[in-house]
């Protein structure tokens, strides 16, 4: 079956520097892929939908200078965390779709971003 | 944002027992789905819905899309601990696709 997978699983970072975390579509091509971040004991989030090849839809209250995306070929997508801070540590999560196949909501194993 | 309300927001129950959760909207939507999530882990897909109407059972787990295309819900018969964790609705409609609020199973041995 589909195939979603996100590296690092897990990133300890200082507080000013950048992370960048990929997801992957292992076994299909994702035309759009949705990143989140959710926090403990809370629902998932939406941050930002990208299209292959296209700039990224951000939700409101996302920064997009802050939160990067990249989605640069149909097999993975990109969210880096600009200078991050304490407040951005968070699992983030993101998911694939492939409308010709009709895979929908195939989500990655998640990221757990802790920033010090 | 979420337009999704989903409840029962957590439930304690007895091996054995049946669960009932439900999602509802204000808006339509064009697909619905039911994951459970795992602690650290991310959301793994039980059941997709793609019409209205529409009932569908995965194992023990049943869900149905809503005639009205604004609601869902999913019933689990005869749990049992593995089926411990958070169970989310989500519901998509072009590129759109929200989340519940979800609900925390508890199965009590």
């Amino acid at each position: 079956g589909a195939v979603v997978s996100q590296h690092p699983s897990r990133v300890i970072c200082k507080s000013g520097t950048s992370v960048k975390i990929e997801c992957r579509s292992l076994d299909f091509q994702a035309t759009t892929m949705f990143w989140y971040r959710q926090f403990p004991k809370q629902s998932l989030m939406l941050m930002a939908t990208s299209n292959e090849g296209s700039k990224a839809t951000y939700e409101q209250g996302v920064e997009k200078d802050k939160f990067l995306i990249n989605h640069a070929s149909l097999t993975l997508s990109t969210l880096t965390v600009t200078s991050a801070h304490p407040e951005d540590s968070s699992f983030y999560i993101c998911s694939a779709r492939d409308l010709g196949l009709a895979v929908d909501g195939i989500f990655g194993p998640g990221t757990r971003l802790t920033v010090l | 944002g979420q337009q999704l309300n989903q409840s029962p927001q957590s439930m304690f129950i007895q091996e054995g027992e049946d669960v009932s959760m439900n999602c509802t909207s204000s808006s339509i939507f064009n697909t619905w789905l039911w994951y459970k999530q795992d602690p650290g882990e991310g959301p793994v897909l039980l059941i997709a819905l793609y019409k209205a109407g529409e009932l569908t059972s995965n194992g023990r787990l049943t869900a149905q899309f809503g005639i009205t295309r604004k609601d869902s819900f999913l019933n689990i018969s005869a749990s049992i601990p593995s089926d411990v964790g958070i169970y989310f609705c989500a519901a998509l409609t072009g590129n759109q696709f929200y989340f519940g609020t979800g609900t925390s199973l508890t199965v009590i041995p």
